[in-house]
């Protein structure tokens, strides 16, 4: 069964770093990329860029290219969303998702990580 | 960048009723390009169709998507309870971008 499992919620203040995880089972990792995905609260989805495992291939929407920083763990399965310095404006769910290849779809997702940043 | 529009914001039926639920592109896409979720509250999105037309593994068949160019439709044949939730259409490929959602919700 293909699972995406992610940690859990966090509360930080502005200015604070942050590394949050997707740990993934059920299928082998390094062969899909790994996508994420933020919701703001009661907003829709946006497109945040998206990590191969393989290589550590990046590709970063304009939005968030230079704000957050993808990685990964192949040796446990495990992709990370991190902040260096966070805003209030940070504040939302970030979802991961599995999608076979760079320009596809994503069709499994983790149940989403809520982080709150406030002074 | 191309901008997916979704319509109408809200839509109230009752269970039993038919949904058709409208993404529009600012401009012309392929829709080999184009996927439908479904997210309840509090849940993570679900996949529903791909490819514009192509249901996902266990997705019911009173769910369909259509569609070409501009403008894709996503149908959902007798409601259940369980289908009352908000919808995004997503263009992937090089610059994925997501509509803003419909919310399905019970009158």
């Amino acid at each position: 069964e293909v699972q995406l499992v992610q940690s859990g919620a966090e509360v930080k203040k502005p200015g604070e770093s942050l590394k949050i995880s997707c740990k993934v089972s059920g299928y082998y990792f390094s062969n899909y990329w790994i996508a994420w995905v933020r919701q703001m609260p009661g907003r829709g989805l946006e497109w945040m860029g998206i990590n191969y495992p393989s290589n550590s291939e990046t590709r970063y929407s304009p939005s968030f290219q230079g704000h957050v920083t993808f990685s990964v763990d192949k040796s446990i399965s495990t992709a990370y969303l991190q902040w260096n310095s966070l805003k209030a404006s940070d504040t939302a769910t970030y979802y991961c998702a599995r999608q076979y290849v760079s320009e596809s779809y994503p069709d499994y997702w983790g149940q989403g990580t809520l982080v709150t940043v406030s002074s | 960048d191309i901008v997916l529009t979704q319509s109408p914001g809200t839509l109230s039926l009752s269970p039993g009723e038919r949904a058709t639920l409208s993404c529009r592109a600012s401009q012309s896409v392929s829709s080999s390009y184009l996927a439908w979720y479904q997210q309840t509250s509090g849940q993570a999105p679900r996949l529903l169709i791909y490819g514009a037309s192509r249901r996902a593994t266990g997705i019911p068949d009173r769910f369909s998507g259509s569609g070409s160019g501009t403008d894709f439709t996503l149908t959902i044949n007798r409601l259940e309870p369980e289908d009352f939730a908000v919808y995004y259409c997503l263009l992937y490929g090089y610059s994925p971008t997501f509509g803003q959602g419909t919310k399905l919700e019970i009158k």
